[in-house]
């Protein structure tokens, strides 16, 4: 398994600022995903960053809003730009796995209000 | 009509109980599904992965897939406090990494 580390754990941020958030694996991947995860809905794939390339975005999330890095193997952040109320979430990433390349593992989340 | 299906609970059982989780879903494409385990605070771990009809069985944990009902639960026995958690299902279309689709979780509580 991947031991994955997420910065910030919260935060609680004002309206029109950004957020960076920070994915550490421990080891090397190609495939990273990050999530939106809203309360009482469903995990929600914003992009998959894979190193290399440009991220893939799903419909409904843009690169100007969820810009995303991946410089390495091994980390990649999600910028939140010009955040509102409406994206107070919390913000998962995760990586496949290995051995069973349709399964995750993921982070311990970022929780972020938007005030 | 949602892709995957499934009751946001809560479920709130006594210590020692068998507790069913369900999902069900409308894509014929998806092949494989899996349930995950959310404490509060903390991201979803893999706790069973399946790739075909019928039960796989770990330790106090049952996956029940019945691919010709579109119906998947998860069962677990001998319900213990640690348990409580929310319990996502979770499906794909095919082998390798294609786009999972999550359920919205249900959350369960077991009482001592």
């Amino acid at each position: 398994s991947a031991v994955i580390s997420q910065k910030p754990s919260r935060d609680i941020c004002q309206r029109g600022t950004s957020l960076t958030i920070q994915c550490q694996v421990d080891s090397q991947v190609t495939m990273m995903f990050w999530y939106r995860q809203q309360p009482g809905q469903s995990l929600t794939l914003i992009a998959t960053a894979n190193q290399g390339s440009e991220a893939t975005y799903e419909s409904g999330f843009v690169i100007d809003k969820f810009p995303i890095s991946r410089p390495n193997l091994t980390f990649s952040t999600l910028t939140v730009s010009n955040m509102s109320p409406e994206d107070s979430s919390i913000y998962l990433c995760s990586v496949q796995s290995r051995d069973q390349q349709e399964t995750q593992y993921f982070g311990p989340g970022t929780r972020l209000l938007v005030l | 009509q949602k892709e995957v299906e499934q009751d946001p609970g809560p479920l709130s059982v006594p210590e020692g109980a068998i507790v069913s989780l369900n999902c069900t879903y409308s894509n014929s494409a998806f092949q494989y599904f899996m349930w995950y385990r959310q404490y509060s605070r903390k991201g979803p771990e893999l706790l069973m992965y399946t790739y075909s009809s019928g039960n796989k069985e770990d330790g106090r944990f049952t996956a029940q897939v019945d691919k010709s009902s579109k119906y998947i639960s998860l069962f677990i026995r001998d319900s213990q406090p640690s348990d409580s958690a929310t319990y996502l299902c979770a499906m794909g279309s095919s082998g390798g990494y294609q786009k999972v689709t999550f359920g919205t979780g249900t959350k369960l509580q077991v009482i001592p």
